[in-house]
């Protein structure tokens, strides 16, 4: 089956320590994107990507990184300059047009240790 | 610049009774908008979509959203509620109408009593 699959479901970061966060898609998606969701908030986006090897920040991108090296891949890494992580993490996939709707993952829950 | 806002940060209803969740946006275009449904420690699912063609649309599990430009509204509603509609529900607006990027709405809880 076609989706965006998102692992681990749950993570937990030592202090100091950078997680990566896998995410890949089998819709043949050209954009992908990363979201933040914090407890009775809705989604803010960290970072977006509308081709391979381009990506741009987002509202929160401090903290974060990305890369984008296939069309299938969008690892997002959650380094130890990012104070606040604990949070759930949601990837989706989608196009470039303002008409069309994104395809989200499961997400991924991080926590600290 | 665009916005979106929902009205309730949490709807209670009976099993069988009426649901209506509220959303107004704001907007410099015409924009698309959509609605999307999560469950507990999962994903976004695509309820429905408006896309400047009809503006009464209807989507998956009998929902269905009317868009009223004068209004700059776009209600989510069912005719009966069931205990699988318990759930977080997202109003969303297109950023710009030249890219796929979202603006988020802060969500509204559906609970569901028996």
């Amino acid at each position: 089956d076609g989706g965006i699959t998102q692992s681990p479901k749950y993570l937990f970061r030592k202090e100091g320590q950078n997680v990566t966060l896998s995410c890949e898609q089998n819709l043949n998606h050209d954009a992908m994107y990363w979201y933040r969701q914090d407890p009775g908030q809705g989604l803010r986006l960290i970072y977006y990507s509308q081709i391979v090897n381009d990506f741009q920040k987002g509202d929160i991108a401090e903290g974060y990184s990305v890369s984008r090296e296939k069309k299938e891949s969008f690892p997002l890494t959650v380094t130890s300059a990012q104070k606040n992580p604990t949070a759930f993490y949601l990837c989706a996939g989608g196009t470039e047009y303002s008409n069309q709707p994104q395809h989200f993952g499961d997400g991924t829950r991080l926590s600290i240790l | 610049a665009q916005s979106v806002t929902q009205l309730d940060s949490h709807v209670s209803v009976s099993e069988g009774t009426p649901v209506l969740l509220r959303c107004n946006y704001s907007s410099s275009y015409s924009p698309s908008l959509f609605w999307y449904v999560q469950h507990p420690n999962k994903g976004l699912q695509l309820l429905l979509k408006y896309t400047s063609a009809a503006t009464l649309v209807k989507g998956i599990n009998g929902f269905e959203a009317e868009f009223k430009k004068s209004e700059t509204s776009f209600h989510l509603t069912k005719p009966s509620a069931h205990m699988s509609d318990a759930a977080e529900y997202f109003c969303v607006v297109t950023r710009s109408s030249n890219t796929g990027k979202l603006i988020f709405g802060q969500g509204t809880t559906l609970q569901v009593k028996p």
